[in-house]
């Protein structure tokens, strides 16, 4: 079990460009979450996905961020386009079934520093 | 909104000295109630859980964590630290209205010293 893979691990962009984080749950993990990790606000959890269907975005800060899962072993957070104050470390998670009932699975995160 | 409330930012300790982090939770229906650690470099794992019944819990390396309802609290202790217990310290709580979500507090930052 390689675990929940995510990539790249650090990301530098300038202002305006696009980024795209990926994400690889583990498999045969139904759930997979967004969070991103920031020194003021700690661990926000940005969108989730039950069986790559997209369950609750509330937590998507703007237009500007978009997620998708088009299967089962993949996922994407898109930013676009970024700004400094979306720096932070993004991660993702994976579950087996609801979270609750089952530690969540994190990856390494992705360090995003827009300039 | 539902949140978590993690009053100490940042502690700094020297090995063998007793630890104490506070945890704060609003309330919501069933409490389901989390430890996470963060391991510099590492990733987020899970110490230990509280669900229901006997509200000392006991996680891995020697951390337990208390449930007191009346206070709303679900601190974090441990008797005697190491200096590899170095690490960030997240609590968490099921959401009340989604709960399949994990609501975190915001961390604490732990540093021991040898």
């Amino acid at each position: 079990d390689a675990g929940v893979i995510q990539s790249p691990r650090h990301e530098v962009t300038e202002m305006g460009q696009e980024v795209t984080l990926r994400c690889k749950p583990i498999s045969g993990h139904d759930y997979l979450f967004w969070y991103r990790q920031t020194m003021m606000r700690g661990l926000e959890l940005l969108i989730y996905f039950n069986n790559n269907v997209p369950i609750d975005d509330s937590g998507m800060p703007e237009d500007r961020f978009s997620a998708k899962m088009p299967n089962a072993s993949f996922s994407t957070l898109k930013i676009q386009p970024s700004e400094p104050r979306d720096s932070a470390v993004y991660f993702c998670a994976s579950s087996p079934v609801t979270p609750p009932n089952s530690p969540l699975h994190f990856g390494n995160g992705t360090r995003l520093t827009v300039t | 909104a539902q949140s978590v409330s993690q009053h100490n930012h940042h502690v700094i300790l020297s090995e063998a000295a007793s630890l104490e982090l506070g945890c704060n939770y609003s309330y919501g229906g069933t409490v389901n109630l989390f430890w996470y650690v963060q391991y510099p470099g590492q990733h987020l794992q899970l110490l230990l859980k509280y669900f229901s019944g006997d509200p000392l819990v006991k996680g891995i390396k020697g951390f337990e964590a208390e449930f007191i309802k009346s206070k709303f609290s679900f601190n974090l202790r441990k008797p005697s630290v190491q200096w590899s217990d170095t690490a960030e310290y997240f609590c968490a709580s099921r959401g009340s209205y989604n709960t399949d979500k994990l609501i975190f507090g915001t961390g604490t930052r732990l540093q021991v010293f040898p």
